[in-house]
């Protein structure tokens, strides 16, 4: 249980344009999810929490016009990267908060796969 | 500085031990958790323990934690080759389920 998809697990962009990243809780709802950035070799940098049905919560540095996040149901949160530049090359990856009943609060978080964006 | 800190390489030998250590700044963090990422794969949740607990022990995992010093480990026992992955230990902020990840340990074991 409690898996998270994402898709599309890797993608090319030329410059300038726009791309969507998904994530979906396969087998649970998930009120909040995260996004995450991660270089090569370097941890993973929190961009924003997806919140459902209300605006997302962005960390500092992080640009919400470029990285535009849409968590319209509760089981599918969006990232679209808007105008995207080879500066944004990276691994994103996203997350779901679940509940382990056996250890309630623990809010364990699930991940997806991620998505490698290339942008040429 | 870093709020998780984690030295960056550790290598081994088949069957030896892994001992991967983790070093935190908030005191007010009530989950701790070990995640483990294969290359070119998301994170995998290997364990988690809870702030008031000094020990959990999932079959070759051992988690210790000192709460004082504010220091995590994650012991792995008769280490494998396909255990070779990078780990990342971090650390829960506040109620939200907002995760602080340090900057990963590099475990190559060596058959």
């Amino acid at each position: 249980g409690a898996v998270v998809s994402q898709h599309p697990s890797w993608v090319i962009c030329k410059s300038g344009t726009s791309v969507k990243i998904e994530c979906r809780s396969l087998d649970f709802q998930a009120t909040t999810m995260f996004w995450y950035r991660q270089f090569p070799k370097q941890s993973l940098m929190l961009m924003a929490t997806s919140n459902e049905g209300s605006k997302a919560t962005y960390e500092q540095g992080v640009e919400k016009d470029k990285f535009l996040i849409n968590h319209a149901s509760l089981t599918l949160s969006t990232l679209t990267v808007t105008s995207a530049h080879p500066e944004d090359s990276s691994f994103y990856i996203c997350s779901a908060r679940y509940e382990d009943y056996g250890v309630p609060g623990a809010n364990v978080l699930t991940f997806g796969a991620g998505s490698r964006l290339t942008v040429l | 500085g870093e709020d998780v800190e984690q030295s960056l390489f550790l290598s081994v030998r088949e069957g030896d031990s892994s001992v991967i250590n983790c070093t935190y700044t908030d005191s007010s963090s009530t989950y701790l958790y070990w995640y483990k990422q294969e290359p070119g794969a998301g994170l995998q949740l290997l364990t988690y323990i809870f702030s008031n607990m000094d020990m959990k022990q999932d079959q070759r995992l051992t988690v210790l934690l000192n709460k004082k010093d504010k220091h995590l480990s994650l012991r792995i026992a008769d280490t494998q080759t396909g255990d070779s992955a990078i780990y990342f230990c971090a650390e829960r902020k506040g109620q939200g389920g907002k995760l602080i990840f340090g900057q990963g340990t590099e475990l190559s074991v060596k058959p």
